[in-house]
C-alpha cells in the first residue's frame, strides 16, 4: 500500500531556481521522512521531521509538515545539475510495529 | 559502521524459475529489515518487513515469499516466477521504527 503522495510527478528546472515538491498523506503519523533516489540507484535519506515539528532545515533543504492538512514539503534551494534524481516521502505510522510507507515520488531534473 | 549489502545487482530469470535474493546487513543487531519493490517509474511498494527472526509481515499476497534465517540475514523467494514480477527490489534496514532506514543498491530482476 502507498501512503503518500507526491506532487508534481515531474519537475523540470534551472540551476539556481528553487525546486519545491510535497507530499499528502492520508493517516496519523508519527513522523514523516524524505529520501532521494540516483536513477537505478538504492535510497538515500535525506531528512526526518517528528510529527510535533514544523519545519527542519538541513543544508540546502527546507521541509514543513502540516498535520492538520496531512501534508509536507521539500524545498530544495539554489539547485544544482547534481540534485537531479527521484524524491521520495515515506511515512512512519502510530500503530507499533508497522513499516515505512513511501510515495509515488517526485523526478526532479536540474539542467545547467 | 553500519553497511548493507545485496545481491545480485542485476538477474535475468526465465518464466517459472524459482528466484532466490538476498540481503545482509553487518555493524548492527537486530535490525528491522524491508523488502520493496520499485515498478519502472514508479514508487515503492512494500512487499515484507521483519522486526526480529521468524517475525514477518506480508503486505502484498503474491507468489513471493521471505525469510530470515539469522538476525541480519533477509532473502526474498519465489518457488515459480511470473512476468509481472519483473522490477526492481531494495532491501532496507533500520535500527527500530521512527528512525532512517538504509537502502541496498538494488536487484533488477527481469523475467522473460
Amino acid at each position: 500500500s502507498q501512503q503518500g503522495e507526491e506532487d508534481p510527478q515531474a519537475l523540470s528546472i534551472q540551476e539556481g531556481e528553487n525546486a519545491t515538491m510535497n507530499c499528502s498523506y492520508k493517516t496519523s503519523i508519527n513522523n514523516l521522512q524524505w529520501y532521494r533516489q540516483n536513477s537505478g540507484r538504492g535510497l538515500v535519506h535525506l531528512i526526518l521531521i517528528r510529527s510535533n515539528e514544523r519545519e527542519k532545515h538541513s543544508g540546502r533543504l527546507r521541509v514543513t509538515l502540516d498535520t492538520s492538512k496531512k501534508s509536507s514539503s521539500l524545498l530544495i534551494t539554489a539547485s544544482r545539475a547534481a540534485d537531479t534524481a527521484s524524491y521520495f516521502c515515506a511515512t512512519d505510522g502510530q500503530q507499533a510495529g508497522t513499516a515505512l510507507i513511501f510515495g509515488k515520488g517526485t523526478t526532479l531534473s536540474v539542467s545547467s | 559502521s553500519q553497511t548493507i549489502h545485496q545481491w545480485p545487482a542485476t538477474l535475468v530469470q526465465p518464466v517459472g524459475s524459482p528466484l532466490s535474493l538476498e540481503c545482509t546487513v553487518e555493524g548492527t543487531s537486530n535490525p528491522n529489515l524491508y523488502w520493496y519493490r520499485q515498478a519502472a517509474g514508479r514508487g515503492l511498494q512494500l512487499l515484507f518487513y521483519s522486526i526480529g527472526i521468524d517475525q514477518i509481515s506480508s503486505e502484498v499476497p503474491q507468489n513471493l515469499s521471505a525469510s530470515r534465517p539469522q538476525d541480519r540475514q533477509f532473502i526474498l523467494s519465489s518457488k515459480k516466477l511470473l512476468l509481472s514480477d519483473s522490477g526492481f527490489y531494495l532491501c532496507a534496514w533500520r535500527k527500530t521504527m521512527n528512525t532512517e532506514a538504509f537502502f541496498g543498491q538494488g536487484t533488477r530482476l527481469t523475467v522473460v
